[in-house]
């Protein structure tokens, strides 16, 4: 399967502190997705990380990719309110996705 | 540049019947991909269409079928509508060719919400 499997399932933090998830995989990849998802809506993505790639920043997000050990993690630094919302990971083309990580930041 | 548009956004459905989902993909993406998100759930994987033809299945029934047109918009037909087919459902649109390393990320519409009763 190239379905991706999120961790934790569930991460409750208070605002501006930081929040890390992560996901494993089973197969090789070309590439990894994070995506995050508002509460019944779509998903929306947050970022590509390359198979030759082992770090990635995109504002206040960052993500590794150890594909020795297939996972990914991606870190929210400084997390608001807003970053509430469900966090998940796909690979390859067909982009499968697993259960996710339900995050809830408080005020 | 547009982004993905699904419609409708919600439809009630008796059980038995049969609906037709609709996406507009992104301008100039040639791939689209349909999910199905239960409450609680990930999105599952229904099947992808690349230039017209279906390039991929997940584990639905044969009920579940689907269509892209040659603008690259694409229907989810549902037949014998069941209790369990009310879910949230998915379309997402790319540019690339599936199976050789796309490198770009998917486009979500924000999805159709099917009830079953």
């Amino acid at each position: 399967s190239q379905q991706g499997e999120e961790d934790p399932q569930a991460l409750s933090i208070q605002e501006g502190e930081n929040a890390t998830m992560n996901c494993s995989y089973k197969t090789s990849i070309n590439n990894l997705q994070w995506y995050r998802q508002n509460s019944g809506r779509g998903l929306v993505h947050l970022i590509l990380i390359r198979s030759n790639e082992r770090e990635k920043h995109s504002g206040r997000l960052r993500v590794t990719l150890d594909t020795s050990k297939k996972s990914s993690s991606l870190l929210i630094t400084a997390s608001r309110a807003a970053d509430t919302a469900s966090y998940f990971c796909a690979t390859d083309a067909r982009v499968r996705f697993g259960a996710g990580t339900r995050l809830t930041v408080k005020p | 540049e547009t982004g993905v548009t699904q419609s409708p956004t919600h439809l009630i459905k008796t059980r038995g019947q049969q609906v037709t989902l609709r996406c507009s993909s992104q301008s100039g993406h040639n791939t689209v991909s349909w999910y199905q998100q239960a409450l609680g759930q990930g999105p599952q994987f229904i099947f992808q269409y690349y230039r017209e033809e279906e390039n991929g299945r997940g584990n639905f029934p044969p009920r579940f079928s689907g269509l892209q047109f040659p603008n690259y918009s694409s229907e989810l037909n549902v037949n014998a509508l069941e209790l369990d087919d009310s879910a949230l459902y998915l379309c997402a649109s790319s540019l690339g060719i599936p199976g050789q390393g796309m490198d770009y990320g998917y486009t979500f519409g924000s999805g159709t919400r099917l009830t079953v009763v």
